[in-house]
């Protein structure tokens, strides 16, 4: 059964802190590793990595993927009240055809909260 | 450019009724799926449609049903209610044939069972 596990479960920072997520996977057939932001209700897409060791960038957010060891970490330096919120990341296998047929396996959140 | 739409926000049942939600993907997408996310945990898929069909099913019993209209919205079914099945049901929607393509979700809809 696919899994994907996350940690911590909770962070507690004060703004400026740098912060790292992990996200560790055990997929049949991985194809990619997805992150999301949970504030309220709808997560929003951050990144999808596929290729390992290609780091992918989003002002003060950075991603990370490793094949080799079967984890993700997810970073964010200078971090801001607006950033609490519930980090999420999703693993998706691939499917014949290349096709995306969904069937995302997410992980439990890390929820960050960011003191002023 | 209309996102990921769902109705209603919130529902309150009892416990053995039936209920259906409701989901409009992103404009230009064909595909739906669905997840239930409990409190404190990370969304669970349920199923995803495709071309009004079930293409990929998680592990939910029957009482969990859906459909797929010719205008690719989406329908999730839920019958005999139990007080488990209180959560937030998610749907996301995506593009098929572009493996490149990330899934956008719906703001969801919180599901109280009593």
């Amino acid at each position: 059964e696919d899994k994907v596990v996350q940690s911590p479960l909770s962070l507690v920072v004060h703004e400026g802190d740098t912060v790292t997520l992990n996200c560790s996977y055990e997929v049949t057939n991985f194809r990619s590793l997805l992150w999301y932001k949970q504030e309220k209700k709808a997560p929003t897409f951050l990144f999808m990595l596929t290729s390992s060791g290609i780091e992918k960038k989003s002002g003060r957010l950075s991603s990370i993927l490793d094949k080799k060891e079967l984890f993700s970490i997810l970073n964010i330096t200078a971090t801001q009240t607006g950033d609490s919120a519930v980090y999420l990341c999703a693993a998706r296998p691939r499917n014949a055809g290349g096709t995306s047929y969904g069937k995302l396996t997410f992980g439990q959140g890390t929820i960050l909260t960011v003191h002023p | 450019d209309a996102g990921v739409t769902q109705s209603p926000t919130h529902l309150i049942k009892t416990r053995g009724q039936q209920v259906t939600l409701r989901c409009s993907p992103k404009s230009g997408h064909d595909t739906v799926s669905w997840y239930q996310q409990a409190l404190g945990q990370g969304p669970q898929f349920i199923f995803q449609y495709y071309e009004e069909e079930e293409r990929q099913r998680g592990n939910f019993p029957d009482r969990f049903s859906g459909h797929q209209f010719p205008n690719y919205s989406s329908e999730l079914n839920v019958n005999a209610l139990l007080l488990g099945d209180s959560a937030l049901y998610l749907c996301a929607s995506s593009l098929l044939r572009d493996a490149g393509n990330e899934q956008y979700f719906g703001p969801g809809t919180r599901l109280t069972v009593t």
